[in-house]
């Protein structure tokens, strides 16, 4: 069964370092998303990526976060200077369409940051 | 007010009971209903989609209540591979883009 594949697994940073977390969506899916779970807190959205370019991004993406797609496999999340507060799990997922009724996210397993 | 609120639980119950959540939401335009499960320190994983006429996947079925603006998920004979956080998620459409809400999670714990 294929999956969204994330690296690495774990990664740890000093405070305003610059990180980029990796992933690799389904191979046939369209639509890219990055979330993020601090521990014990809920799963919150970040941002989306559709056609080379963000479709949606919340509040918590501000401009020390950026995406890219470098090239037809890879799907990255760059936090330019992180900070104490970024210590999460970051989530990728990829959906064949936009995510409605009948299409889902696939999640890959998550990348723990923490951030000293 | 939150847009997906959920009571986070924990509900512990007997092997073989029958439980079930729900989820309020507050957007009147949110159009698609989830229900994922997530195990401590692992991803996501879908459980099932809700659909307006309810729909029933074995022992888990999923109802959706538009005029009062929740969702429930009901799991019969429970078994103790159920315990894990059931996540709500709801996703609104605006202007072809979409945005994501979870739920913070009802942790289900199954006891012998």
């Amino acid at each position: 069964e294929p999956e969204v594949t994330q690296t690495p697994s774990h990664q740890v940073t000093q405070m305003g370092q610059e990180v980029i977390l990796r992933c690799v969506p389904i191979s046939n899916h369209l639509y890219f998303y990055w979330y993020r779970q601090i521990l014990g807190q809920k799963v919150e959205f970040l941002v989306s990526f559709y056609n080379n370019e963000i479709s949606e991004k919340s509040e918590i993406f501000d401009d020390q976060f950026s995406v890219e797609r470098p090239d037809g496999s890879n799907f990255t999340l760059k936090i330019r200077s992180t900070k104490l507060e970024d210590s999460a799990m970051y989530f990728c997922a990829s959906s064949g369409k936009l995510a409605g009724v009948r299409e889902t996210q696939y999640f890959g397993p998550g990348t723990r940051l923490l951030v000293l | 007010r939150k847009e997906v609120e959920q009571d986070p639980g924990p509900f512990n119950v007997p092997e073989g009971a029958t439980v079930a959540f729900n989820c309020t939401y507050s957007n009147s335009a949110s159009q698609s209903f989830f229900w994922y499960r997530q195990d401590c320190r692992k991803e996501p994983k879908l459980l099932m989609s809700v659909y307006s006429s309810g729909n029933e996947d074995g022992r888990f079925t999923a109802q959706l209540n538009r005029a009062s603006q929740y969702i429930s998920l009901l799991i019969r004979d429970s078994k103790l591979s159920d315990s894990a956080t059931y996540l709500c998620v709801v996703i609104r459409y605006s202007g072809g883009y979409q945005k994501v809400t979870f739920g913070t999670g009802t942790k289900l714990q199954v006891i012998p």
